[in-house]
C-alpha cells in the first residue's frame, strides 16, 4: 500500500463546476500538506499549503485537512478551462525525511 | 511565491556524453534541494536530496556515480548525468526547500527535458 493514495483520473467536468480532489494517507506523522498544479511539460506550481488540520482558502481554491481521517481535499470553485492540469498532493512530517511524499496526481479536464 | 529556475530547459545530446543541469533558487536561500525525474503521465520520482556543503543523499536504486550532484552554494545545485544513454531520456525537475519559521515548503523549477540519441 502506498503512503499516499490519489485517484489518477482523468476527471472531466464542465466549465463552472465545483471540483473536488482528494488524497488519503497512512502516515500519522505527516504535518505539512500541499497541493501542486502541474501543466503538461512544466514543473509543479505550489497552489496551497496547510500545516496540521484545518481549512485554507485562496481565491477559488480551498484546501481541507482532516488528520483524524487522514484525508485531504482541494476544492476548486467556478472551474475554468485553464484549470485543466494534473494536481498533485504532497505531504511531510516535522522530523525525519525532508523530502515530500507525493500522490500520483489527478488529471483534471475542464470542458468549455 | 519563491522562484526556482533551471537551465537548460531542454537538451539533446549524443549517447556517451555528459550533461549538466543547474537549479537555482532566485530569491531565497536553500540549504536543501531535491532532484526528481518524471516519465510521461507519471508522478515525480525522487532521485536524491542535495545538501549544501555536503554529499547528496540518493534514493534506493539511483546510481550516484551516474547522477552526480553538487550543491556548492545556498542558491545553486547541479545535476550531471554522466555518460548519458537513451534510457536516461526523461524530464528532470529540481525543487528547493524554503523554511520560514514553522512553515516549510518546496518550490519547483520548470524542469529540464533531456533527450539522449
Amino acid at each position: 500500500q502506498k503512503e499516499v493514495e490519489q485517484d489518477p483520473g482523468p476527471l472531466s467536468v464542465p466549465e463552472g463546476a465545483i471540483v473536488s480532489l482528494n488524497c488519503t494517507y497512512s502516515n500519522s506523522a505527516f504535518q505539512y500538506f500541499m497541493w501542486y498544479r502541474q501543466y503538461s511539460r512544466k514543473g509543479p506550481e505550489l497552489l496551497m499549503y496547510t500545516y496540521s488540520s484545518g481549512n485554507k482558502e485562496d481565491g477559488r481554491f480551498t484546501a481541507q485537512v482532516d488528520k483524524s481521517s487522514k484525508y485531504i481535499s482541494l476544492f476548486i470553485r467556478d472551474s475554468q478551462p485553464s484549470d485543466s492540469a494534473t494536481y498533485l498532493c504532497a505531504m511531510k512530517g516535522d522530523t525525519g525525511r525532508r523530502a515530500l511524499t507525493f500522490g500520483s496526481g489527478t488529471r483534471l479536464q475542464v470542458q468549455p | 511565491g519563491a522562484v526556482v529556475s533551471q537551465h537548460p530547459s531542454w537538451v539533446i545530446c549524443k549517447s556517451g556524453t555528459s550533461v549538466k543541469i543547474e537549479c537555482r533558487s532566485l530569491d531565497f536561500q536553500a540549504t536543501t534541494m531535491f532532484w526528481y525525474r518524471q516519465f510521461p503521465k507519471q508522478s515525480l520520482m525522487l532521485m536524491a536530496t542535495s545538501n549544501e556543503g555536503s554529499k547528496a543523499t540518493y534514493e534506493q536504486g539511483v546510481e550516484k556515480d551516474k547522477f552526480l550532484i553538487n550543491h556548492a552554494s545556498l542558491t545553486l545545485s547541479t545535476l550531471t548525468v554522466t555518460s548519458a544513454h537513451p534510457e536516461d531520456s526523461s524530464f528532470y525537475i529540481c525543487s528547493a526547500r524554503e523554511r520560514t519559521g514553522l512553515q516549510e515548503t518546496q518550490y519547483f523549477g520548470p524542469g529540464t527535458r533531456l533527450l539522449v540519441l
